[in-house]
């Protein structure tokens, strides 16, 4: 089945510093990447779509200048969230759809904790 | 506003009965209908999709969608323990391509 990689799984930044989270897809070409962000109990938030080659497309409220994303290859979109503060501790998952696929594959998910 | 609405349960079952999960969607022009189990700290993992009126069986999990009622139900039969997860629900609209999710059922299953 599509594998999606996505690293690290686990990162403890202190505040202020920038943190980069990759995923990958590993077996077919991810022509959309979604990224979600969860907090505990809560359900998945969609943060922001990119599709290979464009700016990515970010929800209503989510800050595009804090949360870089970028999409420059069919299968590698990161996630850069900079000047991280304690309210940024999250869950981060992204997934992953083929041009062709109707199903998304998710990543494992990363826990960030700012310190 | 597409909406997808699950009660957050906690749905408590015992082991070997049959759990239902049921999802509700505001948007008439969905066309493709997913659920996902998440267990705790983990990320969600595809469970059923369903695009077509009726259900649909694959091993202990049967989807049921009725486009009318706008609802999509998961039926898990013989529940088992291991079962013990989140279950969202995923609906897609026709062309975006963008799931909007539910919020998601707990479901406990006790031995």
């Amino acid at each position: 089945g599509a594998v999606v990689s996505q690293h690290p799984s686990w990162v403890i930044c202190k505040s202020g510093t920038s943190v980069k989270i990759e995923c990958r897809s590993l077996d077919f070409q991810a022509t959309t990447m979604f990224w979600y962000r969860q907090f505990p109990k809560q359900s998945l938030m969609l943060m922001a779509t990119s599709n290979e080659g464009s700016k990515a497309t970010y929800e209503q409220g989510v800050e595009k200048d804090k949360f870089l994303i970028n999409h420059a290859s069919l299968t590698l979109s990161t996630l850069t969230v900079t000047s991280a503060h304690p309210e940024d501790s999250s869950f981060y998952i992204c997934s992953a759809r083929s041009r062709t696929a109707s199903i998304l594959h998710f990543g494992n998910g990363t826990r960030l904790t700012v310190t | 506003q597409k909406e997808v609405e699950q009660n957050s349960g906690p749905l408590s079952v015992p082991e070997g009965a049959i759990a239902s999960l049921n999802c509700t969607y505001s948007d008439r022009g969905s066309q493709s209908f997913f659920w996902y189990r998440q267990y705790s700290g983990k990320s969600p993992e595809l469970i059923m999709s369903i695009y077509s009126n009726g259900d649909k069986e694959d091993g202990r999990f049967t989807a049921q969608l009725n486009k009318a009622s706008q609802y999509v139900s998961l039926l898990i039969r013989d529940s088992q323990p291991s079962d013990s997860a989140t279950y969202l629900c995923a609906v897609e609209s026709g062309g975006s391509y963008i799931p909007t999710f539910g919020r998601g059922t707990s479901l406990i299953v006790h031995p």
